[in-house]
């Protein structure tokens, strides 16, 4: 039933270390998002997918690689992690186009602490 | 650039008190405007929206109005209940910005039984 699901929900490691975070949408949607929210609850785009093409990418630092295996999949790989990466992550995804307001669908959240 | 600014919280009143959040934006065009909200623990959700100027969106008792003329899209509730203590985000959706939805800081609201 769920729209949108993210794994981990929790992810707790060491500064240095890589780690994935998955993303999955059952709603057809064509584009998928990761957001990276901050303490403050400030929520920043960081990348966006529309049928596995990249169409954002905002200034992220290259330790982060999303990877769109397929429409409804987009995961998130980081590389080096840094105490500054310690945030909660959120995928979302929408359909392009499909209407004029482009809702946006939000995962659960994956809670990152670097330690 | 496009831009969202909303009152900074935390927002704390009691219950079935009147509820406002103001939200203003900058954008070129003419954007889609959104409110999200965020319960405790949760991602955020769609609460309502509106597409077009003087459009009213509307859901669970909450209402904002797209005014162009103020570029506003304040949120308004006339009874609030405990169960909306929440974080609230307003957005915009630029059309030309290949899907980019802008969000404002956030508000969190706190309501007392």
């Amino acid at each position: 039933d769920t729209a949108v699901s993210q794994t981990p929900k929790y992810l707790v490691t060491q500064m240095g270390n890589d780690k994935s975070i998955k993303c999955e949408q059952n709603l057809g949607h064509d584009t998928m998002y990761w957001y990276k929210q901050d303490s403050k609850k400030f929520l920043k785009i960081m990348f966006s997918y529309n049928n596995k093409e990249l169409i954002i990418n905002e200034t992220v630092p290259n330790r982060f690689s999303p990877k769109s295996p397929d429409k409804a999949h987009l995961n998130l790989h980081i590389n080096s992690l840094e105490l500054g990466d310690s945030a909660v992550y959120f995928c979302a995804s929408s359909q392009r186009g499909a209407a004029l307001s482009n809702e946006q669908f939000f995962g659960p959240g994956t809670r990152l602490t670097v330690l | 650039g496009n831009s969202v600014t909303q009152m900074e919280g935390p927002v704390t009143l009691s219950e079935e008190a009147f509820l406002t959040i103001n939200c203003t934006y900058t954008a070129t065009g003419y954007p889609s405007l959104f409110w999200y909200v965020q319960y405790p623990g949760e991602g955020l959700q769609l609460l309502l929206k509106a597409t077009k100027a003087d459009d009213k969106g509307s859901n669970k008792g909450f209402e904002a109005t797209y005014r162009k003329e103020t570029t506003s899209f304040h949120l308004e509730k006339g009874s609030v209940q405990v169960s909306d203590s929440a974080v609230y985000f307003c957005a915009l959706s630029d059309r030309s910005s290949a899907s980019k939805i802008i969000f404002g800081s956030g508000t969190r609201l706190s309501i007392r039984p």
